[in-house]
């Protein structure tokens, strides 16, 4: 079963703008983690958020997580079309080492 | 050497068949998962193996049959699909099964059940 759900579900944008994803989830949790998806390939970890942090960069990504609200947000600055892929929200439950669900993903596409 | 590969790519079975997905990692990481992904959906957690014990099941049925012969190796028998189980299988590891706080992912075997 998915612990998380993220909006939108898809978004285009252009080169050079700010993409902004939204991931809600259901239970406490350890940490939050972002990962992006090229078509038909595997996982990339992004950046882990730990439910004790508010906010943390890597890069052009920042995240932000709102444990009262059980929500996190990736915000991708300076887009490019490289950054066209889908990416997904994971979360490791309080209680529950080793299992990581993923959110339902944004599938996000970046034109010149 | 920081990578998870999965062979094959691509697998196309029948029903009455029966096939073996394999992966393998050299990063020491003593955790190893299996994930099913159909098309547009998120991956779902299939198998955990800690220090290559079998830690968690999601419920699998039985037609999967995980094994984790080394540290290094997770490997996914099939047996008797039906076309349902045609999805996208991932494998993964992390360093550490506890914290479970970064997964490599393998690019995945593309299997379609006829």
């Amino acid at each position: 079963s998915q612990q998380g759900e993220e909006d939108p579900q898809a978004l285009s944008i252009q080169e050079g703008e700010n993409a902004t994803m939204n991931c809600s989830y259901k239970t406490s949790i350890n940490n939050l983690q972002w990962y992006r998806q090229n078509s038909g390939r595997g996982l990339v970890h992004l950046i882990l958020i730990r439910s004790n942090e508010r906010e943390k960069h890597s890069g052009r990504l920042r995240v932000t997580l709102d444990t009262s609200k059980k929500s996190s947000s990736l915000l991708i600055t300076a887009s490019r079309a490289a950054d066209t892929a889908s990416y997904f929200c994971a979360t490791q439950p309080t209680g529950t080492a080793s299992k990581l669900t993923f959110g339902t993903g944004t599938r996000l596409q970046v034109t010149l | 050497d920081t990578e998870v590969t999965q062979t094959p790519k691509h697998l196309v079975m029948g029903m009455t068949n029966k096939k073996s997905l394999k992966c393998e990692q050299h990063m020491g990481h003593r955790a190893m998962y299996w994930y099913k992904q159909k098309a547009k959906k998120p991956p779902e957690l299939m198998f955990v193996y800690s220090y290559e014990k079998l830690s968690i099941n999601e419920s699998v049925p039985s037609r999967f049959s995980p094994e984790c012969p080394n540290s290094s190796l997770l490997n996914l028998h099939l047996h008797a699909l039906q076309p349902e189980d045609s999805a996208l299988y991932l494998c993964a590891s992390s360093p550490q099964p506890a914290t479970n706080e970064k997964l490599f992912f393998g690019s995945g075997t593309q299997l379609s059940v006829l």
